[in-house]
Parts: structure tokens; sequence; C-alpha cells
């Protein structure tokens, strides 16, 4: 079974561009969820996606968006980009509540 | 706002020692994640529990729901092993998604 996989892998871009990141999930599975790393904060959470409905949102403003298609695979969608925003963007595709595996991440620079 | 916490920051031990991580976590939840991320970002997921005890290979990983705390067993540490472990609590019903652990920095030296 082919594993989660991201789009594109490596990304740079101006401040004030905006970016889309793609993420397909596992076969079957019906959530995505996305999760920003910086050296300072961590790991975060952004929002999870289940049947093309957003379910959970994290603590980040709404500059950040997303979307889920029919078909599962989501993107997401940071505007008016910041230097801040540079970061490896991870996203995750579970069977709902279960388990969740890691796509490879796409790291975005702002500069 | 689940605050959740994991010691030590950074460890380093030599090949072959037991290995132990903890990560205790501030509100009940409905399921505690321990993932493994290797240099280049990959993470791997390597337990989800809600209760008890799971292992996996050399892996061992245990929750205690009452005292709100998880901890990561290694037996006979490789080199391979080297990563960062980081635990992640999922509230369950609520907005928070995951919250996550800073990590812990694991060095197994030959």
């Amino acid at each position: 079974k082919a594993g989660v996989t991201q789009t594109p892998r490596y990304l740079i871009k101006t401040r004030g561009q905006q970016v889309t990141l793609s993420c397909s999930p596992i076969s079957g599975h019906r959530s995505v969820s996305w999760y920003q790393q910086t050296p300072g904060q961590g790991l975060q959470f952004l929002f999870e996606y289940f049947s093309e409905t957003q379910r959970n949102k994290g603590n980040f403003p709404g500059r950040f968006s997303g979307r889920q298609f029919s078909n599962s695979r989501s993107e997401m969608n940071v505007s008016t980009l910041e230097l801040g925003d540079s970061a490896l963007y991870l996203c995750a595709s579970s069977l709902g509540s279960a388990e969740q595996y890691f796509g490879p991440g796409t790291r975005l620079t702002v500069t | 706002k689940n605050e959740v916490e994991q010691s030590p920051q950074n460890l380093t031990a030599q090949e072959g020692e037991f290995i132990t991580i903890n990560c205790s976590y501030s509100v009940g939840i409905s399921a505690l994640h321990w993932l493994q991320q290797h240099p280049g970002g990959g993470i791997v997921s390597l337990f989800m529990l809600s209760s008890g005890k799971k292992k996996h290979g050399r892996l061992i990983a245990t929750i205690n729901i009452q005292e709100k705390h998880s901890s990561l067993h290694i037996t006979a540490s490789h080199p391979r092993d080297s990563a960062v472990y980081i635990c992640a609590a999922h509230s369950g019903g609520g907005a928070d998604g995951l919250t996550f652990g800073k990590g812990t920095h694991l060095i197994i030296q030959p």
C-alpha cells in the first residue's frame, strides 16, 4: 500500500506571496491532519479534515486554510507569507481517530 | 488545553543500554502517541495507546491514565535507534487535535 505523499518536498517563497501544499493520504484513509514544525515551537497542530469537512482546527491565524477533496486528497494554503512561516509542514492520514501515518513533509522557506 | 512535557530533552547512551523516555500530560486524553523522527524530518508512528502497555520488537510503551504519565522504553539500544522521540496527546472530541511534547533527542554511541 502506498504511503502518504506530499508535494512539493521543498519550496522557496518570498514574503507576501501565497503557497499551496498538497497531501495524498493512504488509500482508504478519510482523515487528513496538517502540522507545522519549527525549531522554536516544535510540532503544532494546524487542522484536521474528515470526509471533506474540517473537524478540528489549531490556534493559527486565518492566513492558514485548507480543504479536502472527495478523493480525500487535501491541500493547505498559506496567504501573505511571513518569515515566521518557514517550517516543515507535515500531513498525516488515518482511518478516523486511529493511528496516524505521516508523510515526508514539505519544507517551506520564506525569504 | 493539554500541556505535554517530556524528559529528558537530550539523552546520550552506549549501545546496549536500556533507555527510558518519559511523557506527562495535564488533561485527560483519549490516546497517547509515541513518534520517532529521524534527521531529514520523516516521522514514524511507533505506538498509539490509551491504556496499559504495548510492545513492538525492542520498544515498549506504557501508560498510567490515573497519573497522566507514559513511558517509552528501548531495550538493547542500538545506534540506529538514534532519533528524536516525540510523545503526543490526543484529547479526543475537542478542537485541539494532537498536542506534542518538545521531543527527546536520543544518541546511541557504538
